[in-house]
């Protein structure tokens, strides 16, 4: 356990639906990171906070994805009128400057669009 | 664009031999170079970074080289275990990329007792 935690775990949700996932990093990184995994692949990068800013997206953020981290603290990744090709692992990461860039992930929330 | 390739076939070893994982790189020009280990169904976990300017860096049986001229790194397990079967990732953050941190797909390690 890496002390960041993401809510739910699991979602099974209908095409069209909106849904909304839920990371606490670790408390006082400032660094918070979005990612998407597909089995056999990598993490996908989607976006990164540091403090409560959206320094960086990816494209796929510019339209039915958005994420926020309104105090600095947790963070929300929605992702509106989804699609059977949304279903992915969503990993959320956290870090603080003073340990160079490692990143501490969280154990994910597994998103299945029938 | 940017491209990290890692061994797509999975590797066997056998229990006490040393694996060696490749990861190369195009169009990118990182400020740090990192490694994860991923088991199924869990989050990455940190295992090792390294930076621009560093050649090699060790942890007690891991050791990453980083080679910006040959766009490369390699990353050693000596004395395997059958516990270190997993998959290995490689990651490139910051200098050309920005705040972007982008993954290989991994190397899945299997290691024989």
């Amino acid at each position: 356990d890496t002390g960041v935690s993401q809510d739910p775990r699991h979602k099974i949700t209908k095409r069209g639906q909106n849904v909304t996932f839920r990371c606490d990093p670790i408390s006082e990184h400032n660094r918070l990171y979005w990612y998407r995994q597909t089995l056999g692949q990598g993490p996908e990068f989607l976006t990164y906070f540091q403090n409560e800013a959206q320094l960086e997206k990816s494209r796929l953020l510019s339209d039915r994805f958005s994420a926020e981290r309104p105090k600095g603290s947790f963070s929300t990744l929605e992702i509106q009128r989804t699609e059977q090709g949304d279903s992915a692992m969503y990993l959320c990461a956290s870090g603080d400057n003073s340990g160079g860039d490692t990143q501490y992930f969280g154990p994910g929330t597994r998103l299945t669009v029938l | 664009s940017q491209k990290i390739e890692q061994n797509s076939e999975a590797l066997n070893i056998q229990e006490g031999k040393t694996a060696t994982l490749t990861c190369n790189y195009t169009n990118y020009s990182p400020a740090y170079l990192q490694w994860y280990r991923q088991d199924p169904g869990r989050g990455p976990v940190f295992l090792l970074l390294i930076r621009e300017n560093e050649k090699e860096k060790r942890k007690e049986r891991l050791k990453v080289t980083f080679d910006t001229t040959l766009k490369q790194s390699l990353f050693h397990i000596t004395a395997s275990q059958p516990a270190d079967s997993a998959t290995y990732l490689c990651a490139l953050e910051g200098g050309t990329g920005g705040f972007k941190t982008i993954f290989g797909a991994g190397t899945r390690l299997f290691v024989k007792a």
